[in-house]
């Protein structure tokens, strides 16, 4: 079964503070994406990775994907509150016959002031 | 230029009824997408379109559910007696081309009594 995993799904982190979001899939894909979902909002999207080692970064925010390990990460530094949100990461499996992207369960991210 | 739009945002309906929803993709991409997102959840894809040919529906999830996209631009999701497991967002998305970065629309959010 294809899954993508979060980890954590609920985060809350002082203002200030670093941390590392992370999330993990079972299908082979090189390619991986991360949305940023604001509450009763759509989904925006933060960074396109679209080979092994890639890594983006634009602000406080800086993503990372290692296809070996089937493993991106989405890095926080220094948090601030406008952060506030839910991040998903998806993973693009069209290389395997289909058309789907497969979303990830999203970490529930709340930056206190 | 104009970004994804989806209509109505918002749709009420008696257990049973007929409903439709529709997309209007960013002018010019080829790629269209529909998801589900029950809340807190990620969404789950529906279908894919690319152009007016559909070529993925694996993610229908019977066949009360039913997509189309005849110019290769507007799409439409239509839904037959609507059942309250039918309550959730319906997002669409777009790109430009078969694979990359999704443009999400605002959603509609469905509500089935």
């Amino acid at each position: 079964e294809l899954k993508v995993e979060q980890n954590p799904l609920f985060l809350s982190m002082q203002e200030g503070k670093n941390y590392t979001i992370y999330c993990n899939y079972s299908t082979t894909s090189d390619r991986l994406y991360w949305y940023r979902q604001d509450p009763g909002k759509s989904l925006e999207s933060l960074f396109v990775l679209l080979s092994n080692g890639a890594v983006k970064q634009e602000g406080r925010l800086m993503a990372s994907l290692d296809t070996k390990a089937r493993l991106s990460t989405l890095h926080i530094t220094a948090a601030v509150h406008d952060l506030s949100a839910t991040y998903f990461c998806a993973v693009d499996i069209t290389t395997s016959g289909t058309y789907k992207y497969i979303f990830g369960t999203g970490t529930r991210l709340k930056v206190l002031a | 230029g104009a970004g994804v739009s989806q209509s109505p945002r918002y749709k009420v309906a008696k257990r049973g009824q007929d409903v439709a929803l529709r997309c209007d993709p960013i002018s010019g991409h080829v790629s269209l997408f529909w998801y589900q997102q029950a809340l807190g959840q990620g969404p789950e894809f529906l279908t894919y379109f690319q152009n007016e040919a559909q070529l993925d529906k694996s993610g229908l999830p019977s066949d009360r559910f039913f997509a189309e996209r005849p110019e290769g631009s507007v799409s439409t999701l239509k839904i037959q007696r609507t059942q309250q497991e039918d309550s959730a967002v319906y997002l669409c998305a777009s790109s430009y081309g078969v694979l990359g970065e999704q443009f999400f629309g605002p959603g509609t959010r469905l509500t089935v009594l």
